[in-house]
């Protein structure tokens, strides 16, 4: 059974760096062909890709993002770890971890909401 | 890369068929058949209904189907039930040396 989840703060202030880890179970992002994505969402839009990281190390980037964006993985506690600096209230979102699988999102975890405020 | 253009809702009645529509460019849409779309409803997490343009996944009734035309992908909902008023989304995969994921900005499904 596959399962994700994400963890991290629920609020950062401004210019601060947001670090959010996805713990998963039921796969291994050693497999060849696997990958692991953050994608957010802010309240009442659409979703918006921001990274990838797949089985083999290599790290890929939204290009609106990839200034800020930081992804990386460790195998052997099954977590992908992001970190976005340099947080704006525009970045208050609900962030999702998905596997990536054959070029499609097939698992998702439940998301976090994470406020950016003073 | 800018996001696909999709209606921003539709809506049909129990029974009927309705058709989403997400339109993109021959670098992402057009130029790969790599188009996935999914199901949100409120308060929920995505959920893959359709992939490589027209696959269902186990599970995912055959209500659902997706093809592609060009730049254009769709997404097919027949036989209309009150559970599948929710939000789509597609999602087009693209690029070869360096990876682009690019979202549609959401259809909201009603059924009447």
């Amino acid at each position: 059974q596959v399962t994700l989840r994400e963890s991290g703060p629920a609020l950062v202030k401004p210019t601060q760096t947001l670090t959010l880890t996805c713990t998963f179970s039921g796969f291994s992002l050693s497999t060849s062909g696997m990958c692991v994505s953050w994608i957010r969402q802010p309240p009442g839009k659409a979703l918006e890709w921001l990274a990838l990281i797949d089985w083999d190390d290599d790290k890929y980037y939204s290009t609106s993002l990839k200034t800020r964006l930081t992804i990386s993985k460790d195998t052997s506690k099954n977590q992908v770890v992001l970190t976005m600096t340099n947080m704006d209230p525009v970045d208050t979102a609900t962030y999702y971890c998905a596997r990536s699988h054959d070029r499609n999102f097939d698992y998702w975890g439940q998301g976090t909401l994470v406020t950016v405020s003073s | 890369q800018s996001a696909l253009t999709q209606p921003r809702s539709v809506s049909g009645s129990p029974g009927q068929s309705v058709t989403i529509s997400c339109t993109g460019t021959s670098s992402d849409v057009g130029g790969y058949n790599y188009v996935s779309w999914y199901q949100q409803h409120p308060g929920k997490a995505p959920k893959l209904m359709i992939y490589d343009v027209s696959k269902r996944p186990s599970g995912v009734p055959d209500r659902f189907s997706g093809s592609k035309s060009g730049n254009t992908a769709s997404l097919t909902i027949s036989g209309l039930q009150a559970e599948d008023e929710a939000d789509y989304y597609c999602c087009s995969y693209a690029g070869s040396y360096t990876l682009h994921v690019v979202f549609g900005g959401g259809t909201k499904l009603t059924v009447l």
